[in-house]
């Protein structure tokens, strides 16, 4: 496939609950991106990396946290759930060399109840 | 930061007809523009993209033209049909020259087009 994977693929969880979405990649990007998708707001950027343990925000990191410890995994942790956090995550790479643009992940369709 | 607007949210055609979606962005340095296309359930796919250097770029049936000047671009699909159908985005980028490459998305255009 594209060479990215998303885990888990839905999840419902409790409010106040941490909850840790993971992306996997075997293409040995530098770049790696979450984004959360809602109806009327398209995809939105939560925190990106550009290298083992260089991380940074986004557009709507307020409650979100990454870490990158090996190229390969970008993890993403709702330290506390929230309502307002019910979303589709996509993860996405890029080579930034090629110039293409981004594959991005199947997505994780996240409730929070 | 950049900020990228896209109209309309949807658009309904006929099959066989034009259908063209148009986007602004704000940051005169932004020079990538690719437009993704996401089908129901699906993830996002790149259809297309333009740089800075370029003002029309067309493949088969689809084509974008950007305008540096009024810092706006335009996705285009001539003779549309049903397998069209899915919602596109437009995005925005300062990709090279330093700068960390990190897509700003328009909020997306939902295209039907009518059999």
């Amino acid at each position: 496939d594209a060479g990215i994977t998303q885990s888990p693929r839905h999840k419902v969880t409790e409010t106040g609950t941490p909850v840790t979405l993971r992306c996997h990649q075997t293409e040995n990007h530098r770049y790696m991106y979450w984004y959360r998708q809602d109806p009327g707001h398209g995809l939105r950027l939560i925190h990106y990396s550009y290298g083992v343990k260089d991380t940074d925000k986004g557009e709507v990191s307020d409650g979100y946290s990454v870490s990158r410890s090996k190229t390969e995994d970008f993890l993403l942790t709702l330290e506390s759930a929230t309502s307002s956090q019910t979303s589709v995550y996509f993860c996405a790479i890029s080579e930034q060399a090629s110039g293409r643009g981004y594959t991005f992940g199947s997505g994780t369709r996240l409730t929070v109840v | 930061g950049e900020n990228v607007e896209q109209h309309p949210s949807t658009l309904s055609v006929q099959e066989g007809d034009s259908a063209v979606i148009k986007c602004t962005y704000s940051d005169s340095a932004s020079n990538y523009f690719p437009w993704y296309k996401q089908e129901l359930g699906k993830r996002p796919q790149l259809i297309i993209d333009i740089r800075s250097n370029v003002g029309e770029k067309k493949d088969q049936r689809i084509a974008v033209t950007l305008n540096k000047t009024a810092k706006h671009f335009s996705l285009h699909i001539t003779e549309t049909q049903p397998e069209d159908s899915a919602v596109y985005f437009c995005a925005a980028d300062r990709a090279g020259g330093g700068a960390t490459n990190k897509l700003i998305f328009g909020t997306g255009t939902l295209l039907a087009v009518q059999p």
